[in-house]
């Protein structure tokens, strides 16, 4: 099936730890993203790759990091988790240019206790 | 600053009744519009997008939407509701070419009574 999936669907880890998002998309895309979506629904962008270069860094802290090894992948590795982390983490990709809708992943639910 | 914005946090209709979300943005340009649907669980799905011309645009699941320039307004309209469209519906702003920034308006939940 051609899609952007991530791993893993849920992800329950307590206050201090170190956990990564994987996503893959196979849509030979060349935009990637990630969203935050907190518990009132509200999608919020967090990093943008194109071909493996940051371009979008909103104001995120720095304990999350994205990594794009390739085109293909985009993960997200958040350090010294808080409670405030926990939210839908979406990851999502696009074609190149002229604001080609963009194809989501079926999320990562985090909860940080 | 650029927005969309959802009136309607939560929206009860019949099954089978018309249905149409509501959708306003703030962009000093014209901007590339969508409408996601996202059901429980899942991520969001592309119901319909404009870029340019026609201004009444269709799209998947039998939704249509209709671009209104002096009203900044982009509006997700059905028919005839079913039960399978109860879900979130979330409108987008595509802002200039080659930014890649899409701004989401805060959603609005979709109830559906048989």
């Amino acid at each position: 099936d051609t899609a952007v999936s991530q791993t893993p669907k849920y992800l329950v880890t307590q206050m201090g730890n170190d956990k990564s998002i994987k996503c893959e998309q196979n849509l030979g895309h060349d935009t990637m993203y990630w969203y935050k979506q907190d518990s009132k629904k509200f999608l919020k962008i967090m990093f943008s790759y194109n071909n493996k270069e940051l371009i979008i860094n909103e104001t995120v802290p720095n304990r999350f990091s994205p990594k794009s090894p390739d085109k293909a992948h985009l993960n997200l590795h958040i350090n010294s988790l808080e409670l405030g982390d926990s939210a839908v983490y979406f990851c999502a990709s696009s074609r190149d240019g002229d604001n080609s809708p963009l194809h989501f992943g079926n999320g990562t639910r985090l909860t940080v206790t | 600053a650029q927005s969309v914005t959802q009136p309607d946090i939560h929206i009860t209709v019949s099954e089978g009744a018309s249905l149409e979300l509501r959708c306003n943005y703030s962009y000093g340009a014209t901007p590339y519009l969508f409408w996601y649907v996202q059901s429980p669980g899942q991520g969001l799905q592309l119901l319909l997008k404009y870029f340019s011309g026609d201004t009444l645009v269709q799209g998947i699941k039998g939704f249509e939407a209709e671009f209104k320039r002096s009203q900044s307004s982009f509006n997700l309209r059905k028919p005839s509701v079913h039960w399978s469209d109860a879900a979130e519906y979330f409108c987008a702003v595509g802002l200039t070419s080659g930014t890649y920034k899409y701004i989401f308006g805060t959603g609005t939940r979709l109830k559906v009574l048989a």
